[in-house]
């Protein structure tokens, strides 16, 4: 079974763009989360999508934004970019956000570099 | 969540078995034990998880104390690819045990 990709791998983009991060979910699996990773804030939770509704949000501006699509593909969007949001985005994938389902599969992520 | 406490950092040789250790006192009684690592630059990788009884797949094995107040990850026989962080994570039942919360973790190395 393939696993969770994630494209692009690595993006460079300019303050005040905007920037569309794309992951395809390990097949049948329907929940999709997406993470920030830093050096200095480590891990957060951006939000999770599960049959193409937003379920869980994290604290994050709503210049963060994500869709799912029917065939539980997901994308990220983040517009006005700030030096700030430079960072490892990660998708993750599972079967389910129901109970038992606590495997979560990461894609190996996109690395966005905002200059 | 309960809190876990993991080492910073541990050495292993190569072809050796890593034994991770893990700390989580107050755990209760609903929640699970999660192992997930992460290689440099890669995204954080589910290795396994358990309740209270000891668990194995082609990864790892995964050792919990009677009274759940610890619990072990044991990678039988390390290579150089198995460095990475690892971490402990403790984690309850129900929809908003979704967000996944990494704490400091055990930077592994194993060396030729």
């Amino acid at each position: 079974k393939a696993g969770v990709t994630q494209t692009p791998r690595y993006l460079i983009k300019t303050r005040g763009q905007q920037v569309t991060l794309s992951c395809s979910p390990i097949s049948g699996h329907r929940s999709v989360s997406w993470y920030q990773q830093t050096p200095g804030q480590g891990l957060q939770f951006l939000f999770e999508y599960f049959s193409e509704t937003q379920r869980n949000k994290g604290n994050f501006p709503g210049r963060f934004s994500g869709r799912q699509f029917s065939n539980s593909r997901s994308e990220m969007n983040v517009s006005t970019l700030e030096l700030g949001d430079s960072a490892l985005y990660l998708c993750a994938s599972r079967e389910s956000p129901g109970q038992g389902a606590y495997e979560q599969y990461f894609g190996p992520g996109t690395r966005l570099t905002v200059t | 969540d309960a809190k876990t406490t993991q080492p910073t950092s541990m050495d292993c040789a190569e072809g050796r078995a890593a034994n991770l250790p893990c700390n989580h006192s107050t755990i209760s009684g609903n929640e699970y034990v999660y192992w997930y690592r992460q290689i440099h630059s890669q995204g954080p990788q589910y290795i396994i998880h358990g309740l209270k009884n000891n668990e194995t797949n082609e990864m790892a094995s995964l050792i919990i104390t009677e009274d759940r107040k610890s619990s072990t990850l044991i990678l039988p026989h390390a290579t150089l690819r198995d460095t990475a962080v690892y971490y402990c994570i403790v984690r309850g039942r129900g929809n908003a045990g979704n967000m996944l919360t990494f704490g400091g973790g055990t930077r592994l190395m194993v060396k030729p």
